[in-house]
């Protein structure tokens, strides 16, 4: 059964880069059929996508994150990263790493808590 | 500002039937991508609940059904059950921004 966890660090001063990672247990992150996504939920407010990397590299961002956000894939680790860049407290957010076939979400992390203060 | 539409909140009573709209446009729902409808119970992750307007997962009951009608989707469940509270979202990709689009998410309240 897949499984992924996120993992990072839960606070993050304003300014500088949040980083988290994504380890997938169960299955292998090079299948061919699947890209693999981040999403976040600001504290009471609904989803938002941030965007979806496929195990060769490919990409595709949210337009209004895609200045801020590089993502990777470890193919070695069967893990998957983010970097969102100059962080404000708006990026404050419950963030949920996914597989993502066919621009669907059907296996979800249990999500990690990240607040941006000083 | 979502770019798929969807009321706030929802409420009935147990068995009832109830429906939860997704309202899209030309470039996402209206050009015949799919929606897809997530569960989020509180405090957990978004559960895929339906995908491809009608399909549901495996272990997801058949009260739950998903419908489609021109720039729109809908979510059914009926027989309400007091398990169902919980917060709904409605998910499609749009051309125009190349990406994944979330509805505002619909709380259910089981009276």
């Amino acid at each position: 059964q897949l499984q992924l966890q996120e993992s990072g660090p839960g606070l993050v001063k304003p300014s500088e880069t949040l980083s988290l990672t994504c380890t997938v247990s169960g299955g292998s992150i090079s299948s061919s059929s699947y890209y693999w996504g981040w999403i976040r939920q600001p504290p009471g407010k609904g989803l938002e996508w941030i965007g979806s990397i496929y195990y060769s590299g490919s990409t595709y961002f949210h337009p209004s994150l895609k200045s801020r956000v590089i993502m990777s894939v470890d193919t070695s680790k069967n893990q998957f990263s983010l970097n969102l860049s100059s962080v404000t407290a708006a990026d404050t957010a419950v963030y949920y790493c996914a597989k993502v076939p066919s621009w669907r979400m059907d296996v979800w992390g249990q999500g990690t808590t990240v607040t941006v203060s000083s | 500002q979502s770019v798929l539409t969807q009321p706030p909140s929802v409420s009935g009573a147990p068995g009832q039937r109830v429906t939860i709209s997704c309202t899209g446009s030309s470039s996402n729902i209206g050009a015949g991508y799919d929606v897809h409808w997530y569960q989020q119970l509180p405090g957990t992750a978004p559960k895929l609940l339906m995908y491809g307007y009608s399909y549901r997962p495996s272990g997801v009951p058949d009260r739950f059904s998903g419908s489609k009608s021109g720039t729109s989707a809908s979510l059914a469940i009926t027989g309400l059950q007091a398990e169902d509270e919980a917060d709904y979202y409605c998910q499609s990709y749009d051309s125009s921004l190349n990406g994944v689009v979330f509805g505002g998410g619909t709380k259910l309240t089981v009276l």
